[in-house]
């Protein structure tokens, strides 16, 4: 069965150094979305794309994170320069739809920690 | 905008256990969908579920889409059932993006 690939699983950084998270979604599905997860709460939406367009980055703090999907397939995410506040989950997912059926399918995450 | 509420926000419950979460919603929505997290933290689709009843084995949700709420009813439930169980709900607008509720984490003791 097709699914969303992620990586790193797992990354831990110092405050003030540039991070970097991958993400292949399903082939097929063009639209993709990164989320960011804080302990406790449910996912928050930073940005969306269609294609290798950006349709709503928001929820982006641009000062410090830029995505892109620069061939509409695979995506990066980049935090630079990292802050404490930044320790959370990091998940993307893209659309799937067929007949009715209008849903999200998750990778399994990249768990961020910010020392 | 709209609000999604889940109750109860915890839950703790032996195995074989029944057990019923609830979702309420504050507007009209396009469609509504359950989501399990396991303790790894990997979200994993449950039911896409805009309104009337499914079921899948142990699992089964009910949307009742003109009074705004939904429950998700998990039947003798194991120790993989823990995790944390979040509805998300769509407007049906163009961008299609998700709202989600804060979640219900259920314990299962064995």
């Amino acid at each position: 069965e097709a699914e969303v690939a992620q990586s790193p699983r797992y990354k831990i950084t110092e405050k003030s150094q540039a991070v970097a998270f991958w993400c292949d979604p399903i082939s097929g599905h063009a639209t993709l979305y990164w989320y960011r997860q804080i302990l406790g709460q449910g996912p928050e939406l930073l940005v969306q794309f269609q294609d290798e367009s950006v349709v709503d980055d928001s929820q982006l703090p641009k000062d410090r994170f830029s995505a892109e999907r620069l061939k509409g397939v695979d995506s990066t995410l980049k935090i630079q320069p990292a802050e404490l506040g930044d320790s959370a989950m990091y998940l993307c997912a893209s659309r799937f739809r067929q007949g009715r059926t209008d849903t999200q399918y998750f990778g399994p995450g990249t768990r961020l920690t910010v020392l | 905008g709209i609000q999604v509420e889940q109750s109860p926000p915890d839950l703790i419950l032996q195995e074989g256990a029944n057990s019923t979460l609830r979702c309420n919603f504050s507007d009209s929505v396009n469609n509504l969908q359950w989501f399990h997290q396991n303790p790894w933290g990997q979200l994993i689709n449950l039911f896409y579920i805009p309104s009337g009843t499914k079921q899948n084995g142990r699992l089964s949700a009910t949307t009742v889409a003109t009074e705004r709420y939904s429950l998700l009813y998990i039947s003798s439930s194991q120790t993989t059932d823990s995790g944390v169980y979040f509805c998300a709900v769509d407007l049906g607008d163009s961008n299609y993006q998700l709202i989600w509720g804060a979640g219900t984490k259920l314990i299962i003791k064995p």
